[in-house]
């Protein structure tokens, strides 16, 4: 069964910088694309980033591209994105989503709140 | 990166079908035929109910079907039942090779 589990979130101030990671299992962690998506509270899904099976090659939203990263460990089968100098426009929940053109198999999300 | 357009809400009584469209440009959903479908329900993480276009994943109803002509894509849900009631959401892969979601489109069943 393939299962995706995000952690990592919470509270944190304006400027500052968090880490996402997102435990893979249930399939080959390295034959997939992998995607974070966001949703702030109340409003629609905003795709984030993409990290291609390879791993050697990402893209970013224009609205995160220079503070976003993403990552991937095959060795742990983890997915991460760290994040720097967040805004208050960041608080989202923040999905990971296996998958390249359309995203089979989402996790529950973690919560990231930029508030002081 | 502009969102792809959806309708903010449609309604339907049981057993009747709804469409629901999602127009883009030809950068992205006139480009490829990979735009997907996701249903949510409130508290929900998304869920794929259609890709590339037309493709119905292992599970899901064929009450849900997809379509394109040109810059927009289609869902369409056909015997509506009060489980379909959530909120649902088009994607698409673009010439950037980025993602690009619509606003997002609120199903309720009357």
């Amino acid at each position: 069964e393939v299962q995706l589990l995000e952690s990592g979130g919470g509270l944190v101030q304006p400027g500052g910088s968090l880490t996402l990671s997102c435990a893979a299992s249930g399939f080959t962690f390295s034959s997939y694309a992998m995607s974070w998506v966001r949703q702030a509270p109340g409003k629609g899904l905003e795709w984030v980033s993409i990290i291609f099976s390879g791993g050697s090659r990402t893209d970013y939203a224009d609205s995160v591209k220079g503070r976003f990263t993403i990552s991937r460990d095959i060795s742990k089968n983890t997915l991460y994105l760290q994040m720097i100098s967040l805004r208050a426009e960041d608080t989202a929940i923040y999905y990971c989503a296996r998958g390249r053109h359309n995203s089979d198999y989402w996790g529950h999300g973690t919560l990231v709140t930029v508030s002081s | 990166q502009s969102a792809l357009t959806q309708p903010a809400s449609v309604s339907g009584s049981p057993g009747q079908s709804i469409t629901i469209s999602c127009t883009g440009t030809a950068s992205d959903v006139g480009s490829y035929n990979f735009v997907s479908w996701y249903q949510q329900h409130p508290g929900k993480a998304p869920k794929l109910i259609i890709s590339d276009v037309y493709n119905r994943p292992s599970g899901v109803s064929n009450r849900f079907s997809g379509s394109k002509s040109g810059n927009t894509a289609s869902l369409t849900i056909s015997g509506l039942q009060a489980d379909d009631e959530a909120d649902y959401y088009c994607s698409s892969f673009t010439t950037s090779s980025t993602r690009v979601f619509g606003g997002g489109t609120k199903l309720t069943v009357l």
